[in-house]
């Protein structure tokens, strides 16, 4: 099952607005990470922030972590059409014995130009 | 470096047959893990090797198995396929590196996509 819900499900804007998008958790972690995925294709990571890292900035992104409330926000600022795809947050419970995540539910991404 | 190679890319199937799809990680990555993706189920969790063994199994049926070569080339196998095995499946691999590897990012391939008919 999935350990996470992301909302919105679904987001439309135009060109040039900043997009957010939500992450809930279930159990403690020790990364959150978010990925990006075009047209039922591959993943590609974007940003990995640590459970003991409230914010970090990544190019047009910017990424929070509270893990007193179990959630992560996603930004994009200035968003371009090439930004369309699916977001999805993955958590990483954190062990020397593991790489496996756990994947939060997505949020499609719509730009319009 | 090349990224992670999934083969095939695309593959139809009959309810009852076995399908086997290939994963090759990035070079220097030992651990692979596996993902189906669906829309009703979303990303869930295969399994995950790392030097040949296995560590991690999701909540899948026994149908579902896979395994880790010496070259770290991992492959998964589905027997007696049904409907809803249809899905993208995407191979991840991930280098584990002294005291980082538990900050890791996974390199994702492109999935192969399986449709069971």
């Amino acid at each position: 099952s999935q350990q996470g819900e992301e909302d919105p499900q679904a987001l439309s804007i135009q060109e040039g607005e900043n997009a957010t998008m939500n992450c809930s958790y279930k159990t403690s972690i020790n990364n959150l990470q978010w990925y990006r995925q075009n047209s039922g294709r591959g993943l590609v990571h974007l940003i990995l922030i640590r459970s003991n890292e409230r914010e970090k900035h990544s190019g047009r992104l910017r990424v929070t972590l509270d893990t007193s409330k179990k959630s992560s926000s996603l930004l994009i600022t200035a968003s371009r059409a090439a930004d369309t795809a699916s977001y999805f947050c993955a958590t990483a419970r954190g062990s020397y014995n593991t790489d496996k995540l756990i994947f939060g539910t997505g949020t499609r991404l719509q730009v319009f130009p | 470096k090349a990224g992670v190679t999934q083969t095939p890319r695309y593959l139809i199937k009959t309810r009852g047959q076995q399908v086997t799809l290939s994963c090759s990680p990035i070079s220097g990555h030992r651990s692979v893990s596996w993902y189906q993706q669906t829309p009703g189920q979303g990303l869930q969790f295969l399994f995950e090797y790392f030097s040949e063994t296995q560590r991690n199994k999701g909540n899948f049926p026994g149908r579902f198995s896979g395994r880790q070569f010496s070259n770290s080339r991992s492959e998964m196998n589905v027997s007696t396929l049904e409907l809803g095995d249809s899905a993208l499946y995407l191979c991840a691999s991930s280098p584990r590196r002294g005291i980082e590897r538990m900050n890791t990012e996974a390199f994702f391939g492109q999935g192969t996509r399986l449709t069971v008919v």
